[in-house]
């Protein structure tokens, strides 16, 4: 397996404009994660989705954010509109539910919004 | 709001010393896990400790869990310069929730 897909790697936008990141679990894996990245923040839990369902979303930061896994294979976070302060690197991960399973990282998007 | 939260921030140590990281957490727990990210990169997992083990080895690694002082410890020995990177504890929320959580985690700069 090739490990979590995501894309695009790098994202240069301007404020104001919609910006989607997507992400390829590895197959077989039921978890989802979305992870935001940030010097000031570090790394926060976004959205997590298991068995393609929205589970927790409370670290949505605010309605212009948005995630949908439509499928067991693939995921996107939406921002619409972007503003600056969403400049960060965006991780998706993937793992097998359970107690003693490790999560699998994506190389990650970074995003700045200009 | 972040679970677990390592200690120091930053560490700087010559090729071949000892690294240890410590990291505290706030509430029970079904296991904890350490991770290592090397600059530009994904964070890849380095080993999982479950709640009812104390101490784990793997190669140069060493972690130990003690969940009466909610706290957790990463023993790198004999550092070498590819060891650089920041190393993060994640850690789940308790009861039937896995969902990983990190903290800030803590920069290692080893020094050929």
């Amino acid at each position: 397996d090739a490990g979590v897909i995501q894309s695009p790697r790098h994202e240069v936008t301007e404020m104001g404009q919609e910006v989607t990141l997507r992400c390829k679990p590895i197959s077989g894996h039921n978890s989802l994660f979305w992870y935001r990245q940030t010097m000031m923040r570090g790394l926060e839990l976004l959205i997590y989705f298991n068995n393609n369902v929205p589970i927790d979303d409370s670290g949505m930061p605010e309605d212009r954010f948005s995630a949908k896994m439509p499928n067991a294979s693939f995921s996107t976070l939406k921002i619409q509109p972007s503003e600056p302060r969403d400049s960060a690197v965006y991780f998706c991960a993937s793992s097998l539910t359970g107690a003693s399973t490790e999560a699998f990282f994506g190389q990650g998007t970074r995003l700045t919004v200009v | 709001s972040q679970q677990g939260e390592e200690d120091p921030q930053a560490l700087s140590i010559q090729e071949g010393e000892n690294a240890t990281m410590n990291c505290s957490y706030k509430t029970s727990i079904n296991n904890l896990q350490w991770y290592r990210q090397n600059s530009g990169r994904g964070l890849v997992h380095l080993i999982l400790i479950r709640s009812n083990e104390r101490e784990k080895h793997s190669g140069r690694l060493r972690v130990t869990l003690d969940t009466s002082k909610k706290s957790s410890s990463l023993l790198i020995t004999a550092s070498r310069a590819a060891d650089t990177a920041s190393y993060f504890c994640a850690t789940d929320r308790g009861g039937g929730s896995y969902i990983p959580t990190f903290g800030r985690g803590t920069s290692l700069i080893v020094h050929p």
